[in-house]
Parts: C-alpha cells; sequence; structure tokens
C-alpha cells in the first residue's frame, strides 16, 4: 500500500500561502491523491483530489510532481479558520497518517 | 440532503463490556468505511464495507468487527472493551462502486466518542 509522509507541523502568517508537502514516492499508476483536514476533533473534511494534474478549486490548490512522488497543497491566502491536521492519502485502503498541524497566526 | 450521521455521540462503557456503533451513510452512498482515532495514534483505519460485503480490514484485533446492511447502513462492534479503546469512532461514506477511481471521497460523520472506565 502508498504510504506518505508529511511535516508534523507548520506555520504560516494569515493572509500568507499556505505550502503543505506530501511525500508518497511508492503511489502507483493508478492511486489518486487526496487532501482532508480535521479541525478540532470534528469529522475529517474533503479538500481536494488529483491522479497527476495539478487541480484546483474553490479551497485550494493542488500541485503533483510530473513522477507523482510528491504533492503539495496549497492554501493561497490562509486564514485564522484553516488552522487544523491536514492529511494527505494515495491508497484505495485510505490509510490516514498523523497528517500535519497547521497553525495559522495573525 | 442529509449528512453521516452517527449514533450514539457520546457514550461511556466498563472494561470487559461490548458497544455497538450505527452509521447512516448519505443517501445513495454505498461504500461505508470505519475509522479509529486516538491523541497518540492518529486516525486508523479499521474496516470498509462495500454492498454488505467488507472489502478491506485495517490492522486490528478480532474484538473489532462490523457488518453493512441491504440498506448500506453500518455497525461496527467492539467487544470485551479495553482501556485502550477509548477513541473517537469514525464513519465515512463515498460513492466508490468499484475498481480504483476518482470516486472515494470521503464524507464523514461527527463521530462516536467512546470512553472505557
Amino acid at each position: 500500500d502508498a504510504k506518505t509522509t508529511q511535516p508534523p507541523s507548520m506555520d504560516c502568517a494569515e493572509g500568507r500561502a499556505a505550502n503543505l508537502p506530501c511525500n508518497h514516492s511508492t503511489i502507483s499508476g493508478n492511486e489518486y491523491v487526496y487532501w482532508y483536514r480535521q479541525i478540532h476533533s470534528q469529522g475529517p473534511q474533503y479538500i481536494i483530489h488529483g491522479l497527476k494534474n495539478n487541480e484546483t478549486n474553490e479551497m485550494a490548490s493542488l500541485i503533483i510532481t510530473e513522477d507523482r512522488k510528491s504533492s503539495t497543497l496549497i492554501l493561497p491566502h490562509a486564514t485564522l479558520r484553516d488552522t487544523a491536521v491536514y492529511y494527505c492519502i494515495v491508497t484505495d485502503k485510505l490509510i490516514f497518517g498523523t497528517g500535519t498541524r497547521l497553525q495559522v497566526f495573525p | 440532503k442529509a449528512g453521516v450521521t452517527q449514533t450514539p455521540r457520546y457514550l461511556i462503557k466498563t472494561r470487559g463490556q461490548q458497544v455497538t456503533l450505527s452509521c447512516s451513510p448519505i443517501s445513495g452512498h454505498r461504500s461505508v468505511s470505519w475509522y479509529q482515532q486516538t491523541p497518540g495514534q492518529g486516525l486508523q483505519f479499521l474496516f470498509e464495507y462495500f454492498s454488505e460485503t467488507q472489502r478491506n480490514k485495517g490492522n486490528f484485533p478480532g474484538r473489532f468487527s462490523g457488518r453493512q446492511f441491504s440498506n448500506s447502513r453500518s455497525e461496527m462492534n467492539v467487544s470485551t472493551l479495553e482501556l485502550g479503546d477509548s477513541a473517537l469512532y469514525l464513519c465515512a461514506s463515498s460513492l466508490w462502486t468499484g475498481g480504483t477511481s476518482g470516486a472515494n471521497v470521503l464524507t464523514f460523520g461527527a463521530g462516536s466518542r467512546l470512553t472505557v472506565l
């Protein structure tokens, strides 16, 4: 199963872009990359997903490297409400790790 | 439309007891997965059901079991509760119908918080 590696924590100033990296070097050709976030023990919330092309929606952008071994979630203008744990997953078994705790500060 | 509904939201049990948690997926979703979340271990996959069949199983002891009914509602059961089973149990549903596709976007419920004394 593809596993992911994320930094345990990151800080970001309010209004700046938050770039959250994820390494998934064992991803196989037909596996998608999904990003979720969890705010204070609520259920995780879907953000975005992609296969090989970069994706953008109203919440974020997803940049996937050409070799698909890593990706970056971009929150273009972080707000205090974006403070959460962000999870990157890449397998049909949907195995979450411990994610990245993003702290947005004023 | 209604989201994923989990019941009960909170419950307290004692060691040795058993517990059953329920999950009603979003209407039309036939895939249901369960997760355990503890402060130390993060979000861990328990099992996934599709059309009343367990499709995947995480690395949990046999005390943890689940099932899915014909209406896609799912239950999980934990027998002989231990202190370490205290956790937030999350259920998620999706439109996934088979194969590896972009359709496995999960919608989570609010969770059932279990405390074992």
